[in-house]
């Protein structure tokens, strides 16, 4: 089936350094995508959804960046602290489809 | 309230007994669904309730049903449990179409002995 490939697995950066995360997806009906966010023992929290191609989308302390013709979505969180330290995942989902597809997952450190 | 609840948090099944997992949200929500996450995995759909029809992926139809008595409340059932189930099942809620966010719940951890 369909899938999203989502890199690095895992991510260990210094606090107010970048953290950049990268997903790649391979159906061509994707339309929607989702970045989310999970701390240790709490549910997947919605960070952002974006729909427009090559548009950089800037929300509390990140960026996310799709860009539909490399089948490419990104999520770039500028200055980590230590509250950003978390499993983020992408998702992606289209008008033919209800359930997403995830990628899987990207553990994130942010260390002092 | 964004909450979706799920119970239990944690638990322990035997090998061919059955397991069902509640799950409820209050935002009057259409559409809900369950996830099976595994570790090192990506969460993968199992099926979904739209309103009162239930939508059941092809590779796990046969292995996990649902209901849905109400709008709030949907449930996973596993008629006979394997070690192959043990995972995090996380369930989610949205408003119908493919461009609405799901909330999830935080999940129960089932694991199988």
């Amino acid at each position: 089936g369909e899938q999203v490939e989502q890199r690095p697995p895992h991510l260990s950066v210094r606090e107010g350094d970048s953290a950049f995360i990268t997903c790649t997806y391979t159906d061509p009906n994707s339309y929607y995508f989702f970045w989310y966010k999970q701390e240790p023992g709490a549910s997947l929290q919605l960070l952002m959804k974006v729909f427009s191609s090559t548009e950089i989308n800037e929300g509390q302390g990140f960026t996310v960046l799709l860009n539909k013709k490399d089948k490419r979505l990104s999520l770039n969180l500028t200055a980590a602290h230590p509250g950003d330290s978390a499993a983020y995942f992408c998702a992606e989902g289209n008008n033919y489809a209800q359930g997403l597809t995830f990628g899987l997952g990207t553990r994130v450190s942010v260390f002092p | 309230d964004t909450t979706v609840k799920q119970n239990p948090r944690y638990k322990l099944a035997r090998v061919g007994k059955p397991v069902n997992l509640i799950c409820s949200q209050t935002m009057n929500h259409d559409t809900m669904y369950w996830y099976q996450k595994k570790p090192n995995q990506a969460p993968k759909l199992l099926l979904f309730y739209y309103d009162k029809i239930l939508n059941r992926e092809a590779d796990t139809f046969e292995k996990f049903q649902s209901s849905r008595p109400n709008n709030s409340f949907c449930s996973l059932y596993i008629g006979s449990a394997g070690l192959e189930y043990s995972a995090m099942y996380l369930c989610a809620s949205s408003t119908t179409g493919g461009a609405s966010e799901q909330y999830f719940g935080p999940g129960t951890r089932l694991t199988v002995l």
